[in-house]
């Protein structure tokens, strides 16, 4: 069946990286695009773009441009976010997505916590 | 950037029926936007309940339904139970964009 399976919960200090994995299985992790999501504590979910697996092929919404990188590894199926110059408010739930046949999956939701 | 836009909260009575609306800034809202609906509670990933404006899947409960009305995408439910009570999402699509609405707190009291 579909799964994503994402890296652990990370603390990070206003001004570093962070770098959350996605490993993707049940699917042609190639095909079509997978996307990131991200949700502040009592927030809406706010898109941070999707990449093509299969040529690397990125989007990435206007607020996000040159803060957040979406990479992917087609040999591990694993996709990558990366999102640089942390500040308090990029604390939130961020999660990767997948759409097939008409459903979208999720992740099961990386906490990053941005904190001095 | 399009904005989507929902009600906020809405509260429906067990067994009532309730509408939940989802619009768009750029004008009306159209098959071509691939309306998706989730349901959210609190501690969870979102879980998809209706696709492609009106398309049901085997897990989603027969008493929801989703439509296009008056240049939005709809969500109804009808006949409310307890464990509806949550967070509802749409989500619009703009060509490989995608935006979520605001989120619709619905109470069922």
């Amino acid at each position: 069946q579909v799964q994503l399976v994402q890296s652990g919960a990370e603390v990070k200090e206003p001004g570093a990286s962070v770098k959350v994995s996605c490993k993707a299985s049940g699917f042609t992790f190639t095909a079509s695009g997978l996307h990131w999501v991200r949700q502040a504590p009592g927030q809406r979910l706010e898109w941070m773009g999707r990449i093509i697996p299969g040529n690397g092929q990125t989007e990435y919404p206007q607020n996000f441009q040159g803060r957040v990188t979406i990479t992917g590894d087609t040999s591990a199926s694993t996709a990558y976010m990366e999102l640089k110059s942390l500040r308090s408010e990029d604390t939130a739930v961020y999660y990767c997505a997948k759409q097939i046949g008409g459903v979208v999956y999720w992740g099961q939701g990386t906490l990053v916590t941005v904190s001095s | 950037q399009a904005v989507v836009t929902q009600e906020p909260s809405l509260t429906v009575s067990p067994g009532g029926t309730v509408t939940l609306t989802c619009g768009s800034s750029t004008g009306t809202v159209t098959s071509g936007h691939w309306p998706y609906w989730f349901q959210q509670k609190p501690g969870q990933a979102p879980r998809t309940l209706i696709s492609d404006v009106s398309y049901k899947h085997s897990w989603t409960p027969a008493r929801f339904s989703g439509s296009l009305l008056g240049g939005k995408a709809a969500l109804t439910l009808s006949g409310a139970q307890p464990e509806d009570e949550a967070e509802y999402y749409c989500l619009l699509s703009y060509g490989d964009a995608w935006v979520f609405g605001g989120g619709t707190k619905l109470t069922v009291l």
